[in-house]
């Protein structure tokens, strides 16, 4: 078990260019999670998948924010004609969808600055 | 809607001092489980407890402590003879089983900075 892991760490970008972080869950959770953290607030959700299926969206999900896990296992989330509203960290978790567990394991995040 | 409610923002103490961080939540659900999470200065968030909504006992893990409340939609976390390395920002965060709305919903936090 190597834990969740997000590439890259740290992205700088400028305005109006896309970016494309990824996420590699804990192998066998079937459940993988897309949250932002701006400074000072807590995690804001954005997007879950179980499996390849993605199951609920968040509002804060715009039309320029798209989130795939084609094959069930990494996911990647793209963001199109960045702002400077978007920089943040985007953390992602993965879970067991088990009433067992229902404990996210978050990766280290990408911290998303955008000039 | 699920909303999580940390009314401390920041909390400043001296090394050894006892600590509770409060944390109020509200959901419709009646089957729903309780975290709390650490994010130590590098960024990362640490799991540090689950509980669910049928289990009030209170939980201790040396000098952390858990007091879930259903009567009063609380679940707080004290620390015992605080030390240095507990400064961090803590997060408790609520997980309802709605069908199509399983996710966390977090408070905004409360930096906790223990002084020498």
């Amino acid at each position: 078990d190597t834990g969740v892991s997000q590439d890259p760490r740290h992205k700088i970008t400028k305005r109006g260019q896309n970016v494309t972080f990824r996420c590699d869950p804990i192998s066998e959770h079937n459940r993988l999670y897309w949250y932002r953290q701006t400074l000072g607030q807590g995690p804001e959700f954005l997007t879950y998948f179980q499996n390849e299926a993605q199951l609920e969206k968040s509002r804060l999900l715009s039309d320029r924010f798209s989130a795939e896990r084609p094959k069930g296992s990494f996911s990647t989330l793209e963001i199109q004609r960045t702002e400077q509203g978007d920089s943040a960290m985007y953390l992602c978790a993965s879970s067991l969808a088990d009433q067992t567990a229902w404990a996210l394991h978050f990766g280290n995040g990408t911290r998303l600055t955008v000039t | 809607a699920q909303k999580v409610t940390q009314a401390q923002t920041e909390i400043s103490v001296v090394e050894k001092e006892d600590v509770t961080l409060d944390c109020v939540y509200e959901t419709r659900d009646t089957t729903y489980y309780l975290f709390w999470y650490k994010q130590p200065p590098s960024g990362e968030l640490v799991f540090l407890i689950r509980r669910n909504s049928f289990d009030e006992q209170n939980e201790i893990s040396g000098r952390y402590s858990w007091n879930f409340q259903k009567s009063t939609s609380s679940f707080n976390f004290t620390i015992t003879a605080s030390q240095v390395v507990d400064s961090a920002v803590y997060f408790c965060a609520l997980f309802t089983l709605i069908q199509g709305a399983q996710k966390l919903v977090f408070g905004q936090g409360t930096r906790l900075t223990i002084n020498p």
